[in-house]
């Protein structure tokens, strides 16, 4: 069964300040991924995904995600980041054939000003 | 947000009644899912559905059950609810599997007394 790990609970940036949140997978073939977004008190919100191809994908609000598949990884990253950043950020894998995704535990970013 | 609502947005009953939350969805997707958040378990699979009357167990099953008589609405009960099912609920819906992501309702949070 996939699962997925992130490592960091919580971090802290600076606004402006270059931003990588990580996530590692476990899964035996070449996995889906995601990252999504949750602002306080609202649902979650699809940032990207990568299926195949290109392992530097592009989402929305500046973000992109490198796939590398000899760490098992999909950082997540933000060269400048703004204050609306602040957020609990959620990595989550799909198997193929499965009908369901599984999600890490969440990294809570904090902007300071 | 995306044709998806949840009722209620917020609920406290106590231990030992029966409680339904209730997903509506206009989009006319396919694959709808109950997952519960929690401070350090991220989201959690409760239940899914792949159709109508179509239905299957997640990770965190145990206490819950599900109904889905109508594409648009995935109903979610709690037969006797207890304080360890404290949380947040958010349901999400997918057109095909999960390959297109998750879009997410707002959440439902509910307080077991």
């Amino acid at each position: 069964a996939q699962s997925v790990t992130q490592p960091d609970i919580h971090i802290t940036v600076s606004e402006g300040a270059s931003l990588e949140l990580r996530c590692n997978y476990s899964y035996g073939a070449t996995p889906y991924l995601f990252w999504y977004v949750q602002s306080p008190g609202q649902g979650l919100q699809l940032l990207l995904k990568y299926f195949s191809g290109d392992t530097l994908v592009q989402g929305i609000k500046g973000f992109e995600a490198e796939f590398k598949r000899s760490q098992s990884s999909f950082n997540l990253r933000k060269p400048s980041v703004h204050w609306s950043d602040a957020a609990e950020y959620f990595c989550a894998v799909g198997a193929q054939g499965a009908q369901k995704l599984v999600f890490g535990q969440g990294t809570r970013l904090t902007i300071n000003p | 947000d995306a044709g998806i609502t949840q009722s209620p947005r917020h609920k406290v009953t106590e231990t030992g009644t029966p409680v339904t939350l209730r997903c509506h969805q206009t989009e006319n997707h396919r694959y709808m899912y109950w997952y519960r958040q929690d401070p350090g378990h991220g989201l959690r699979l409760i239940h899914y559905s792949y159709g109508v009357k179509d239905t299957d167990k997640g990770e965190v099953s145990d206490g819950y059950s599900v109904s889905r008589s109508k594409t648009e609405d995935f109903l979610l009960t709690l037969e006797s609810a207890t304080s360890s099912q404290t949380s947040v609920y958010f349901c999400a819906i997918s057109e095909k599997q999960y390959n297109y992501g998750y879009t997410f309702g707002s959440g439902t949070r509910l307080t077991v007394v």
